[in-house]
């Protein structure tokens, strides 16, 4: 097993540019989730999914869009970046209900927008 | 509006100490409190969680302890060692009422001297 998956591993954008941030896993995991990381904020949740074709939004949603057609892929696209967007980006995924908790991370995109 | 407060920001420990991480929760509808331990350039890695009605759980060298009446709870890293040098994050999930997030403090540097 793989686990999860992201890909590119750093990426670097001018203003203005979109680009999506690719993410699968293969434990056949309802619930994925994407976070974004900045010194002293902790992980903040930006978009998360409980199913194919169910998303909702987390706690930093704007500037961000994702989809889920499928049970293991859960792409998140930048539509035009800005400069606070620069941040380390982390895709998640767990089973879902009571064992939302146990969630299992990529290794991470760095992300810096110029 | 921060969720879930924690402190220190950093914590300096001699090996062989004991490492106490504490953190806050306001939502009182929140179902686990995981702790994940996230080194450099990885993911972060679930470390222990506990449900609300416990108010221990150990593992290892690693302890949890859970006030409900205070909203508080704390992570114990006993005979700290340099390998546990990394970033902690607790953390509170909810899945009830549609809820399905997992929330993080803002996390604790961890540097343990040998």
């Amino acid at each position: 097993n793989a686990g999860v998956t992201q890909t590119p591993k750093f990426q670097v954008l001018k203003t203005g540019q979109s680009m999506t941030l690719q993410c699968a896993q293969d434990m056949n995991h309802e619930y994925m989730s994407w976070y974004r990381q900045d010194p002293g904020m902790g992980l903040r949740l930006i978009h998360y999914s409980v199913g194919a074709g169910i998303t909702d939004q987390g706690e930093v949603p704007n500037g961000y869009n994702v989809s889920r057609s499928t049970t293991e892929d859960f792409p998140l696209r930048l539509l035009s970046a800005a400069p606070s967007q620069t941040s380390v980006y982390f895709c998640a995924s767990s089973r879902s209900g009571i064992e939302l908790h146990t969630q299992y991370f990529g290794p991470g995109t760095r992300l810096t927008v110029l | 509006q921060q969720q879930v407060k924690q402190s220190p920001q950093s914590l300096i420990v001699q090996k062989g100490g004991i490492s106490i991480i504490n953190c806050a929760y306001e939502n009182t509808a929140f179902d686990y409190f995981p702790w994940y331990q996230q080194f450099p350039g990885k993911g972060p890695a679930l470390l222990i969680a506990i449900r609300p009605d416990v108010s221990e759980k150990k593992e290892g060298r690693f302890t949890i302890s859970f006030n409900k009446s205070a909203k508080q709870f704390s992570l114990h890293i006993m005979d700290s060692q340099p390998g546990d040098s990394a970033t902690y994050f607790c953390a509170a999930s909810r899945v009830s009422g549609g809820y399905n997030k997992l929330i993080f403090g803002a996390g604790t540097r961890l540097a343990v001297h040998p």
